[in-house]
């Protein structure tokens, strides 16, 4: 069974670009989450999308947006970036429903370098 | 009280020792508290995990220990080996999947 997938592991940016990152979860799994991590702020939750409609947002500005197609494939956007930007953006995929949707399964990650 | 703290930040152990990580937490509406483990250049990887209706949980070497009423939970390693040098986060979540990790624990097992 395949795992998370996202792409592209690495990437560089200047300020002021946008990027796009991607993330194709588990089959069968329709939960898709983002989280940002820094080695200052740890691990914090972006967004999670579920049957395309985002289910849960975190304390991040409006440069972070994201979306979720019918095939449960996810997407998020930053726009404007800015140096803070700079992080290892994770995508983690979950069944949902009953006491399997607490398990999130990780992906390795886009690494993000803003210059 | 949304914040899950963990110490300490790093450890150092030696191998066959026990490593014993440390959480805490405010909010009594989280209901599934799941430690991952994270090796360099890779996403953290679901360890085990407790819900609050349980004293103790373990698997293999891995065992959480919750007490509910002092809103603490912690993993222990047994026998710890060097492959589990690791970043190791606790977590804490409500029904819905966002999750809210502690900031981490760098653990080193020296042979």
């Amino acid at each position: 069974k395949a795992g998370v997938t996202q792409t592209p592991r690495y990437l560089i940016k200047t300020r002021g670009q946008q990027v796009t990152l991607s993330c194709s979860p588990i089959s069968g799994h329709r939960s898709v989450s983002w989280y940002q991590q820094t080695p200052g702020q740890g691990l914090q939750f972006l967004f999670e999308y579920f049957s395309e409609t985002q289910r849960n947002k975190g304390n991040f500005p409006g440069r972070f947006s994201g979306r979720q197609f019918s095939n449960s494939r996810s997407e998020m956007n930053v726009s404007t970036l800015e140096l803070g930007d700079s992080a290892l953006y994770l995508c983690a995929s979950s069944l949902d429903g009953g006491p399997g949707a607490n398990v999130l399964t990780f992906g390795a990650g886009s690494r993000l370098t803003v210059l | 009280q949304q914040q899950v703290k963990q110490s300490p930040q790093s450890l150092i152990v030696q191998k066959g020792g026990i490593s014993i990580i440390n959480c805490a937490y405010e909010n009594t509406a989280f209901d599934y508290f799941p430690w991952y483990q994270q090796f360099p250049g890779k996403g953290p990887a679901l360890l085990i995990a407790i819900r609050p209706d349980v004293s103790e949980k373990k698997e293999g070497r891995f065992t959480i220990s919750f007490n509910k009423s002092a809103k603490q939970f912690s993993l222990h390693i047994m026998d710890s080996q060097p492959g589990d040098s690791a970043t190791y986060f606790c977590a804490a979540s409500i029904q819905g999947g966002k999750l809210i990790f502690g900031q981490g624990t760098e653990l080193s097992v020296k042979p």
